[in-house]
């Protein structure tokens, strides 16, 4: 149980151009969903914190414009990166708080190239 | 500003030999500590995680050994095998805030045949 389904593992888009990442809890309600991006080699660096209904909350030196995050509903959390540009290119993974012995489940992350 | 800071960065063990990974913290107000395993190209799955009301816990071939008064908590891999290499990360939180973890840098564990 208490799985976060995202997708797509893998996308390659031209720059300039916007990718839409979605993240699904799938058998539980996730009112909180955390945006990660991981460079190669390196740790999870928190960029948002997403709950439903409202507006994200963007970690220090994260471009709001940039990387649009919608939580529509408990179940959908959607992390958008607008205007793409090469250095964007990374590891994005998201996060559910799934309520159970205080547990996070991890999404199994998109690899985002943009060239 | 690194809240948890992790050792080793990268460790290479011989199979059936124990894997030790360290992590400290500074603030005492954390009281979670999940040790996440991942694969390249794969989100971070849970491992193991305890909280600081206790020293030990062990699942499987998996401990954690935590010392509150040093701010110190460790992975032990015992038995080490091949399907074990992978990147380890350490976290902590604080459980009532719902606030987000806070991860060490990650050690890259590589077990030899």
């Amino acid at each position: 149980g208490a799985v976060v389904s995202q997708h797509p593992s893998r996308v390659i888009c031209k720059s300039g151009t916007s990718v839409k990442i979605e993240c699904r809890s799938l058998d539980f309600q996730a009112t909180t969903m955390f945006w990660y991006r991981q460079f190669p080699k390196q740790s999870l660096m928190l960029m948002a914190t997403s709950n439903e209904g409202s507006k994200a909350t963007y970690e220090q030196g994260v471009e709001k414009d940039k990387f649009l995050i919608n939580h529509a509903s408990l179940t959908l959390s959607t992390l958008t990166v607008t205007s793409a540009h090469p250095e964007d290119s990374s590891f994005y993974i998201c996060s559910a708080r799934t309520g159970r012995e205080y547990g996070y489940t991890f999404g199994s992350g998109t690899r985002l190239t943009v060239v | 500003q690194q809240q948890v800071k992790q050792s080793p960065q990268s460790l290479i063990v011989q199979k059936g030999g124990i894997s030790i990974i360290n992590c400290a913290y500074e603030n005492t107000a954390f009281d979670y500590f999940p040790w996440y395993q991942q694969f390249p190209g794969k989100g971070p799955a849970l491992l193991i995680a305890i909280r600081p009301d206790v020293s030990e816990k062990k699942e499987g071939r998996f401990t954690i050994s935590f010392n509150k008064s040093a701010k110190q908590f460790s992975l032990h891999i015992m038995d080490s095998q091949p399907g074990d290499s992978a990147t380890y990360f350490c976290a902590a939180s604080i459980r009532h805030t719902g606030n987000q973890f806070y991860f060490g840098t990650g050690t890259s564990l590589t077990v030899i045949p």
